[in-house]
């Protein structure tokens, strides 16, 4: 079965530093999503990416933040000068459309020190 | 805007036991819902979806859910419960109208099946 596959597992990075969080979709997915969850507890939503383009994004999605698909195959999430609450499992997801469900990748632990 | 509740924070069941894990929604339009299973340090995997049709909806693992549009709800049951079934579950929805909607999820509810 397709997976999404994210890279790095897990992530240590001092504040203030930049990182980028990666994530391979799969083929026919259309649409990519990150979503970060703090501590295993609520699942926020981040943005949603299509057509090479944000077509939505939360509160949380800073200038700070930034997504990019550069090759048309890596899905990127981009973090400028880390903070120490953005401490979280970052999820990566893509689905065909919204009949579908998501499919998630196994996220990165990102811990900012 | 589109939101989800999921009223238990921890359900504890006996092995062998059926549960029921709780979810409420509210949509503008009509609601396509789902169910997502996330086990200790691990991704969300996909259980089970409503989008049109019968109201009782069967999924992956023995899960199932039923939908219903006068309660607003879509709470997952299993008839007999196993201890490999504890994880964390979350109830989502998209809302069908205004267009291309992206999913929001609940705050999650530990399951814990008893030996």
């Amino acid at each position: 079965e397709p997976e999404v596959t994210q890279t790095p597992s897990h992530q240590v990075t001092q504040m203030g530093q930049e990182v980028i969080l990666r994530c391979v979709p799969i083929s026919n997915h259309l649409y990519f999503y990150w979503y970060r969850q703090i501590l295993g507890q609520k699942v926020e939503f981040l943005v949603s990416f299509y057509n090479n383009e944000i077509s939505e994004k939360s509160e949380i999605f800073d200038d700070q933040f930034s997504v990019e698909r550069p090759d048309g195959s890596n899905f990127t999430l981009k973090i400028r000068s880390t903070k120490l609450e953005d401490s979280a499992m970052y999820f990566c997801a893509g689905d065909r459309g919204e009949n579908y469900g998501y499919t998630f990748g196994s996220g990165t632990r990102l811990t900012v020190v | 805007a589109q939101s989800v509740a999921q009223p238990e924070d921890q359900v504890n069941v006996a092995e062998g036991n059926p549960l029921t894990v709780k979810c409420t929604y509210s949509v503008s339009g009509n609601p396509y819902l789902f169910w997502y299973v996330q086990y200790p340090n691990r991704g969300l995997q996909f259980l089970l979806k409503y989008i049109t049709g019968d109201n009782l909806v069967k999924g992956s693992y023995g899960f199932e859910a039923e939908f219903n549009k006068s309660q607003t709800s879509f709470h997952l049951k299993k008839p007999s419960a196993l201890v490999s079934d504890s994880a964390l579950y979350f109830c989502a929805v998209r809302d069908q109208s205004g267009g291309y909607q992206k999913v929001t999820f609940g705050i999650g509810t530990k399951l814990q099946v008893i030996p």
